[in-house]
């Protein structure tokens, strides 16, 4: 079945400092690659979606860009702000939707000043 | 007005004893589904309704049951409630096809 693997539980930074997740996944699909974003006390709102058709997603100053030899879509920003505190999860979409998302582990951020 | 709500915030129950937590939108949309998340581990689909087609999955098929009477809401029941049903549960809507759910802010439950 589809999988999304994300290593890094937590990730501590200080503004202005470089974000970058690792995601990776398996699928026998073509999917739709999904980052969503939990901000504290919140439910997990869509951050960006990247298919195999652009291959680059972009929001609020955050990128992912598909990358179908190493199967991965990794998210970054160049300068992370305190707001950009909360736990980010990668996800994956089959283009049948008949199985809903799956999710990766989620890697929280914490941003500090 | 892209709202999700959820009830209770918090539900505290007994081993043993039904949970219901019940989900409503506001946004029409035609699927809704229900994830449960427990610490350190990914959000899990339990099952979704699309119209009134409920689809569970496979490994929780008889753990969760769910109605839809109508299109805005949603309630997931449990019951007989064991410990290992402590979790958060999350409730979401779309549009069949789309990316996009919207989730609300989630019922975390705590069985005793």
């Amino acid at each position: 079945g589809d999988s999304v693997t994300q290593k890094q539980g937590q990730v501590t930074l200080s503004e202005d400092d470089f974000l970058f997740i690792n995601c990776t996944y398996s699928t026998t699909t073509y999917p739709t690659l999904l980052w969503y974003v939990q901000y504290l006390g919140q439910g997990p709102q869509l951050l960006l979606k990247v298919t195999t058709a652009n291959n680059k997603g972009i929001s609020r100053g955050f990128e992912a860009t598909y990358d179908k030899g190493t199967t991965s879509f990794h998210l970054q920003k160049a300068s992370v702000q305190e707001s950009d505190s909360a736990v980010y999860f990668c996800a994956l979409v089959e283009n049948n939707y008949a199985q809903g998302l799956t999710f990766g582990l989620g890697t929280r951020v914490s941003v500090f000043p | 007005d892209t709202t999700v709500k959820q009830n209770p915030r918090y539900k505290l129950a007994r081993v043993g004893k039904p949970v219901n937590l019940i989900c409503s939108q506001t946004m029409n949309h035609d699927t809704m589904y229900w994830y449960q998340k427990k610490p350190n581990q990914a959000p899990k689909l339990l099952l979704f309704y699309y119209d009134k087609i409920l689809n569970r999955e496979a490994d929780t098929f008889e753990k969760f049951q769910s109605s839809r009477p109508n299109n805005s809401f949603c309630s997931l029941y449990i019951g007989s409630a064991g410990l290992e049903y402590s979790a958060m549960y999350l409730c979401a809507s779309s549009d069949w096809g789309g990316e996009t759910l919207y989730f609300g802010s989630g019922t975390r439950l705590t069985v005793l």
